[in-house]
């Protein structure tokens, strides 16, 4: 079962614009990440954040958790063209040797 | 550094055929090892995952079996594949502990089933 929900489902933007994503979850969690793919291909790992962490930075990419909500969120800014994909939230919970996918949100960034 | 095999990258197969997709990981040793498949413009969903050779562990009631007869070899199989069994399979492994269980995946493999 998905332990996820993203939003928006699809997401259009202009190059140079930010992207923000949201992902919401149902029980405690270990840690949140965050993962790209490209149409077609395999997904890619972007970020992960702790439980215990608010927000974390990666280049461009910038996530929060709100653990008393059970929700995260992906900022992509001054997005390109290179970004569009579907992006993935996932979490680890209990034991830690699964991850549960969001549906996730599918970015389209025009030029 | 790590790498991970997946073949074939398409497949088509008539229903009632049998099937094998085949994952290797090149670089580590005792990887955890997952299957997921996933349909048109959905999440990914765990069928299978294994924690060391021989150790399978099952996460839907399916079509599929799954089996790990080497520490960096795992195989998605089905004996009779049916029209439902169609969709986009990928394979990915981690390494548990303080890595926080990041997964690095292949890059997958696209069956219809006619």
């Amino acid at each position: 079962s998905q332990q996820g929900e993203e939003d928006p489902q699809a997401l259009s933007i202009q190059e140079g614009e930010n992207a923000t994503m949201n992902c919401s979850y149902k029980t405690s969690i270990n840690n949140l990440q965050w993962y790209r793919q490209n149409s077609g291909r395999g997904l890619v790992h972007l970020i992960l954040i702790r439980s215990n962490e608010r927000e974390k930075h990666s280049g461009r990419l910038r996530v929060t958790l709100d653990t008393s909500k059970k929700s995260s969120s992906l900022l992509i800014t001054a997005s390109r063209a290179a970004d569009t994909a579907s992006y993935f939230c996932a979490t680890v919970t209990g034991g830690g040797n699964k991850l549960t996918f969001g549906t996730g949100t599918q970015l389209k960034v025009e030029l | 550094s790590q790498t991970i095999h997946q073949w074939p990258a398409t497949l088509v197969q008539p229903v009632g055929s049998p099937l094998s997709l085949e994952c290797t990981v090149e670089g580590t040793s005792n990887p955890n090892l997952y299957w997921y498949r996933q349909a048109a413009g959905r999440g990914l969903q765990l069928l299978f995952y294994s924690v060391g050779i021989g150790q399978i562990s099952s996460e839907v009631p399916q079509n599929l079996s799954a089996s790990r007869p080497q520490d960096r070899q795992f195989i998605l199989s089905s004996k009779k594949l049916l029209l439902s069994d169609s969709g986009f399979y990928l394979c990915a492994w981690s390494v548990g502990g303080q890595g926080g269980n990041i997964q690095y995946f292949g890059a997958g493999t696209r069956l219809s089933v006619l």
